[in-house]
């Protein structure tokens, strides 16, 4: 299976702050990746997906890049409503395989 | 809206049959996928299958354990567990996948996108 490993595990940040969270890959996996947000006690909610289209209706500072085994998600000016876990999901290949997830926690 | 049920307190070696029950669009036109969230940890996807039942996909850990089905003329998806084990104890999401696709170059590729979930259901193995 593909490994999928997230980094920072966590980080605190201000409002205001651009936010980066890195995903690679054990393989080399094209463009097949979405990101999920996550809050506590919530279902996922899909962000973006084949790694730079940005879900209807989410806020336009969430972009995401990259190809092959390096991936990005930014968060150009971190919302109070944006702390949460960020987990991102390869799909492409089986089975499907998530990141370990980062926190982004208030500075 | 996707609402799951069939979650309880199950012993190892136990089964449980989850149930996804979907209203205000229909199934049939998307693949469904099972994801789990152990307590405190991340996400792990389960399973999915395609739109007519045709085709499945397994974790590693619940190839010949874990059996998902579907009914499209009860808008409902399921996940039949089989020698459940303590590690499955977790909260059990459901998700549509519209698999949306995009042009890369001269090529369209099909894609993932969990774009909708249900509020999970938990599964607690446990003597």
């Amino acid at each position: 299976a593909i490994q999928m490993t997230q980094s920072p595990s966590s980080l605190s940040a201000s409002v205001g702050d651009r936010v980066t969270i890195t995903c690679r890959a054990s393989q080399g996996i094209g463009d097949d990746l979405s990101w999920y947000q996550q809050k506590p006690g919530t279902a996922p909610k899909l962000l973006i997906c084949a790694a730079s289209h940005l879900e209807s209706g989410v806020p336009s500072r969430f972009s995401g890049s990259g190809s092959g085994t390096d991936f990005t998600l930014t968060i150009s000016s971190l919302q109070p409503e944006d702390f949460a876990s960020y987990f991102c999901l390869q799909d492409y290949s089986y089975p499907r395989t998530f990141g370990q997830g980062t926190k982004v926690e208030i500075k | 809206q996707l609402v799951e049920s069939g979650g309880g307190l199950v012993q190892p070696g136990g089964s449980l049959r989850l149930s996804c029950a979907a209203s205000g669009f229909s199934i049939s036109t998307y693949w469904m996928t099972w994801v789990r969230q152990a307590p405190g940890k991340g996400l792990e996807w389960v399973a999915n299958i395609d739109q007519d039942g045709s085709v499945t996909h397994y974790v590693d850990s619940g190839k010949g354990r874990f059996t998902v089905s579907r009914d499209n003329a009860k808008n409902s998806l399921y996940l039949q567990m089989n020698v459940l084990r303590d590690a499955d104890t977790a909260v059990y999401f459901c998700a549509r996948d519209p698999t949306p696709s995009f042009r890369t170059g001269d090529r369209w590729n099909a894609y993932d996108a969990l774009d909708m979930w249900g509020q999970g259901t938990m599964v607690t193995v446990s003597s």
